[in-house]
């Protein structure tokens, strides 16, 4: 079946160091894979999509990297400070009329000060 | 009011109570969705609506009962539920057929 889940439950950085979390996903079919952030008492707030006919996409502070060859997807941020300390999911469409996504378990980022 | 709004934010109820959830956007969009989060979880989606009408229930037991009287609006009825309910629910809006989807703060539910 459909899945999309994350290499690692928890990262933890130093403050000001650059984040690497990384996410794998299950279908090729697959168009349209986001990136959000869960805060504490929170819902999730996006932060930057990638459609599947790009390989990089790049926000402020924000990278997400696309490899369709081995279906994975990374989220990148730069600098990485103590107001990034959240949950971080990622979602990949299903193509359909819906727009259903798919959620991966969600990697926790800590940042050390 | 801005985005996704949901009330109320926490909710404590027992088992025979009926309680409803409320989802309004202010966003212009065409879909909404429940999702359900648990602790150690992915979200569930648990329904869908596009255009006010339901396009995907997810398996969902039928205690769980949603209303879209209108596309800004959403609502899940609640009613006999069982402590495993407890969790998180997620209401969420966007363009029918676009995927990203904006979400509301939550409602946080407690069943005793």
């Amino acid at each position: 079946g459909e899945s999309v889940g994350l290499h690692l439950p928890t990262l933890s950085v130093q403050e000001g160091d650059n984040s690497i979390i990384n996410c794998a996903y299950s279908n090729s079919a697959s168009d349209y894979f986001i990136w959000y952030k869960q805060e504490s008492g929170k819902g999730p707030q996006f932060i930057i999509d990638i459609r599947s006919n790009m390989d990089k996409r790049q926000g402020q502070r924000v990278t997400v990297l696309l490899n369709k060859t081995v279906k994975h997807l990374s989220l990148q941020i730069a600098a990485t400070q103590p107001g990034d300390s959240a949950v971080y999911f990622c979602a990949e469409k299903v193509t359909s009329n819906t727009g259903k996504l798919i959620f991966g378990q969600g990697t926790t980022l800590q940042v050390k000060p | 009011e801005t985005g996704v709004t949901q009330t109320p934010r926490h909710l404590v109820m027992g088992m025979t109570n009926k309680k409803s959830l409320k989802c309004e956007q202010h966003l212009g969009h065409n879909a909404m969705y429940w999702y359900k989060q648990s602790a150690k979880k992915p979200l569930e989606l648990m329904f869908v609506y596009s255009l006010e009408e339901r396009v995907e229930n997810n398996s969902v037991p039928s205690r769980f009962s949603p209303e879209c009287p209108n596309s800004s609006h959403l609502f899940l009825h609640l009613h006999t539920l069982q402590p495993e309910d407890s969790a998180l629910y997620l209401c969420a809006s966007s363009q029918r057929g676009f995927g990203t989807q904006y979400f509301g703060p939550g409602t946080r539910l407690t069943v005793l």
